[in-house]
């Protein structure tokens, strides 16, 4: 499985831009990247997943270089219920059965 | 639509007792079923993953065993409980097809080892 690093906490203000970025130097030709989000004492949510370039949704963006050695979770105006841990993962595509491996994530907190 | 149900949300336990976290999917056959530890603040480790009845692997030699005697239920068991187990337990499940499949959580069960 592909090791992810990320920074180990964020801070932010309300209203503003966040962007999130994993480490994964050693990531497969089959591997997606998969970020969740988890709020204190629930089960980890996901986000957005993608394979390269760039893939968007309601709640956020995430940019993949093309070399795809890293990626950036984009976050539009965060704001207060955004403080949350979020997770980069590297998932192998190729077959039917994914084994994550979930590091420390980040920390993100927003403040007013 | 597919839904992921986890049981009890909270659990305090002594040491030494039995213990039994029941997990159980909808809405969908013959998935892939995970369950997750995670200490406070940390985070989630990998405890087993099933692809199918009665197929369970570890990932970490520990105190606990897992079993999945239907499709779609899987359930965490130990025969004494340590203080060490405590923790927060997530259940996951996957698609099994081909291709990505995203994992989704249960919402968790706490446990208190005393």
């Amino acid at each position: 499985l592909a090791k992810t690093t990320q920074p180990i906490s964020m801070d932010s203000y309300e209203g503003q831009e966040v962007n999130i970025t994993c480490s994964h130097n050693n990531i497969a030709t089959n591997d997606y990247i998969t970020w969740y989000q988890q709020f204190p004492s629930q089960g980890p949510r996901f986000i957005i997943q993608g394979y390269k370039t760039k893939v968007t949704n309601e709640v956020a963006s995430l940019f993949i270089p093309a070399d795809r050695k890293s990626s950036t979770l984009s976050l539009p105006r965060v704001s207060l219920s955004d403080t949350a841990v979020y997770y980069c993962l590297v998932a192998y595509g190729d077959t039917g059965f994914q084994k994550l491996v979930f590091g420390t994530g980040t920390r993100l907190l927003v403040s007013p | 639509s597919q839904t992921i149900h986890q049981w009890p949300a909270t659990l305090v336990q002594p040491v030494g007792s039995p213990l039994s976290l029941e997990c159980t999917v909808e809405g969908t056959s013959n998935p892939n079923l995970y369950w997750y530890r995670q200490a406070a603040g940390r985070g989630l480790q990998l405890l087993f993953y099933s692809v199918g009845i009665g197929q369970i692997s570890s990932e970490v030699p520990q105190n606990l065993s897992a079993s999945r005697p239907q499709d779609r239920q899987f359930i965490l068991s130990s025969k004494k409980l340590l203080l060490s187990d405590s923790g927060f337990y997530l259940c996951a499940w996957s698609g099994s097809g081909q291709g990505i499949n995203t994992i989704y959580f249960g919402e968790g069960s706490w446990l208190t080892v005393v």
